[in-house]
């Protein structure tokens, strides 16, 4: 069972850089989500998707976009990265009434 | 943004020791989780918890949902080394679909 996936697992980018990072969860969940997470912050909630075609901006939106391209995948795009985007990024999917699952992470560094 | 009172924040514990550890909020939550994240992965849950008061145990694992719906307490009986990592709490109010998360307890255990 994959769960959910992200890739890719690792990624250093220059100031000024786009990416898109990706998450596929194969267990027909509704809701899916981007979190990030930096040391002693906890997980912050970027955006998140309730259901297919649907998207909501979390706490920490700024700077970044998303897209529910179909039930089973959510992307994360930064258009310019900045240093302050370096992080752990985190993609978790739901179904309704049930708790969230996460994949293993991408980790961001951004020079 | 708004997340969770997790305390402690670390902790150094010695092999067959006992662990407690809570949540607190200052808004009233109809969902308690509690996640463990190893190193390199993503969270995993551990417990989830969905009426004030209620006491659920999986393995030497026990939460509780406060009665008040603003606190959970996660205890860890009888410690082993697999049990290092760190502990997250999260939170949802009814409704939405933004789970709080909080800070998180690092846990050290001493062979």
């Amino acid at each position: 069972n994959a769960g959910v996936t992200q890739t890719p697992k690792f990624q250093v980018l220059k100031t000024g850089q786009s990416m898109t990072l990706q998450c596929a969860q194969d267990m027909n969940h509704n809701s899916m989500y981007w979190y990030r997470q930096d040391p002693g912050m906890g997980l912050r909630l970027i955006y998140y998707s309730a259901s297919e075609g649907t998207t909501d901006k979390g706490e920490v939106p700024n700077g970044y976009n998303v897209s529910r391209l179909n039930k089973r995948e959510f992307s994360l795009r930064l258009e310019s990265a900045a240093p302050s985007q370096t992080s752990v990024y985190f993609c978790a999917s739901k179904v309704t009434n049930q708790p969230q699952h996460f994949g293993d992470g991408t980790r961001l560094s951004i020079l | 943004g708004q997340q969770l009172n997790q305390s402690p924040q670390s902790m150094f514990i010695q092999e067959g020791e006992d662990v407690s550890m809570n949540c607190t909020s200052s808004s009233i939550f109809n969902t308690w989780l509690w996640y463990k994240q190893d190193p390199g992965e993503g969270p995993v849950l551990l417990i989830a918890l969905y009426k004030a008061g209620e006491l659920t145990s999986n393995g030497r694992l026990t939460a509780q949902f406060g009665i008040t719906r603003k606190d959970s307490f996660l205890n860890i009986s009888a410690s082993i080394p697999s049990d290092v990592g760190i502990y997250f709490c999260a939170g949802l109010t009814s409704g939405t679909y933004k789970y709080i998360f909080g800070t998180g307890t690092r846990l050290k255990v001493l062979a």
